[in-house]
């Protein structure tokens, strides 16, 4: 099973800010077969990027996915009010696991 | 609109059983395939079971292997989980989510249905 660990668990923020969300994987990551999520309470996750690096349907181009291997990052260019909740990375590239999850709360 | 809902949460005895359904829409469900990924409450995200678009394929995390049963009507797009033996660690909102890439069984999911609450408490 691969191990996703992401860091830091919490992040306090502004909106307007710059934000940088790891992800890395106890084993190299099958063809960049990376997703990232977005939660907020009481909601479903939404995707937001997919391959790594490839933007999901309708998410705004402030989020951006990069990484290959075991190091993979998300960011989000300037922080929305609407951009505050939890974060979560996911491998497909064998049986699917997820990350701890990284909340991103206002400062 | 691609839309997934669950039905069939509740609560449960230690040891007792429950079957989760999930009725789809919107899209040609025999050819995805489907997971089932839970969240216990306050915690993270886990994957549960996938199951190929066909059927003929079956997938499950260790810690519910042999306990629960994924399974798929095609001809009435729906999704199921049948779960036996069930104990306190399964107590979780158990969401059914869309495979995207109709190429693999494990997959990126999008959409997610709401979810149904599983409490196996006595």
């Amino acid at each position: 099973e691969i191990v996703l660990t992401q860091s830091p668990g919490t992040l306090s923020l502004s909106p307007g800010e710059r934000v940088t969300l790891s992800c890395r994987a106890s084993q190299s990551v099958s063809s960049s077969y990376l997703a990232w999520y977005q939660q907020k309470p009481g909601q479903a996750p939404r995707v937001l990027i997919y391959g790594a690096s490839s933007r999901a349907t309708g998410i705004p181009d402030r989020f951006s996915g990069s990484g290959s291997g075991t190091d993979f990052t998300l960011t989000i260019s300037r922080l929305e009010p609407e951009d505050f909740a939890v974060y979560y990375c996911q491998q497909y590239g064998s049986s699917p696991t997820f990350g701890g999850g990284t909340k991103v709360e206002i400062k | 609109e691609v839309k997934l809902l669950e039905s069939g949460g509740g609560l449960v005895q230690p040891g007792g059983s429950l079957r989760l359904s999930c009725a789809a829409s919107g899209f040609t469900f025999s050819s995805y395939a489907m997971s089932w990924v839970r969240q216990a409450p306050g915690k993270g995200l886990q994957w549960v079971s996938a199951i190929s678009a066909s059927g003929g394929g079956t997938y499950y995390a260790d810690s519910v292997k042999g306990r629960f049963t994924i399974s798929r009507d095609n001809s009435e797009n729906t999704l199921y989980l049948q779960m036996n033996s069930l104990r306190a660690e399964d107590t979780a909102v158990y969401y059914c989510a869309k495979g995207v890439m109709t190429t693999r069984t494990y997959n990126w999911f999008d959409p997610w249905g709401q979810g149904t609450l599983v409490t196996v408490s006595s």
